[in-house]
């Protein structure tokens, strides 16, 4: 089935720890997004990938690095979670990186304590 | 600054009419776009208007006036698995998706 894959679904994490999250599109979209989603909150862009081998920071970088190595993976690293990293994930694809229709993964639920 | 307002929370009733209001202020504009999302899931693309006036897709409407920064959505014969929350998002001159918190729509029996 066409689409975006996220792992994991779900995650406790202790603070201070690294953490990968993966994000995997079979649609041979051109542009990724990382998105966090918090009660009250609109989603908020944290990174963003144009194409393959380029990224750019959104509104809430700080503490999150990307890569792009490939067109397909988009993986999100905490280098040293905090609880105010506690959110829900959303890594998302567009065709191309105008006003295009995102596709959205089903999410990564992460808990910094 | 940039900014999309809409209501926190509407209730309404099974096989009625709802119109959820969003009004936006965006650096640059290219386009507003609606998209649901049941709790607990991925947000969904409902709807996308960049030129002024109504689009209509089956039983879901979205509006848009550029002049007053104003867009709404409505639904009409209202199911119960309408209940969701519905976000609304603007385009600014580069592009980038600015959202509103959600509408979190409850539909009664």
């Amino acid at each position: 089935i066409a689409g975006i894959t996220q792992a994991p679904t779900s995650q406790i994490l202790a603070a201070g720890r690294r953490m990968t999250l993966r994000c995997t599109q079979d649609m041979r979209h051109n542009a990724m997004y990382w998105y966090r989603q918090d009660l009250g909150l609109g989603l908020r862009l944290i990174h963003y990938s144009n194409t393959a081998g380029t990224t750019g920071k959104g509104e809430v970088p700080d503490g999150y690095s990307v890569s792009r190595a490939n067109t397909d993976d988009f993986p999100l690293t905490l280098a040293s979670a905090v609880p105010s990293q506690t959110s829900v994930y959303f890594c998302a694809s567009s065709p191309g990186a105008g006003a295009n229709v995102l596709t959205f993964g089903a999410g990564s639920r992460l808990t910094v304590l | 600054g940039q900014n999309i307002d809409q209501p926190t929370e509407m209730t309404a009733t099974e096989g009625a009419i709802v119109q959820i209001n969003c009004t936006y202020q965006t650096s640059g504009f290219n386009g507003l776009f609606w998209y649901q999302q049941h709790a607990g899931e991925a947000p969904t693309f409902l709807s996308y208007n960049v030129l002024d006036g109504l689009e209509e897709k089956g039983r879901f409407s979205s509006f848009l006036s550029r002049s007053k920064g104003y867009s709404y959505l409505l639904l009409k014969e209202l199911q119960m698995k309408d209940s969701a929350s519905y976000l609304c998002a603007g385009s600014d001159s580069n592009y980038q998706l600015i959202w509103g918190a959600g509408t979190k729509l409850i539909i009664k029996p």
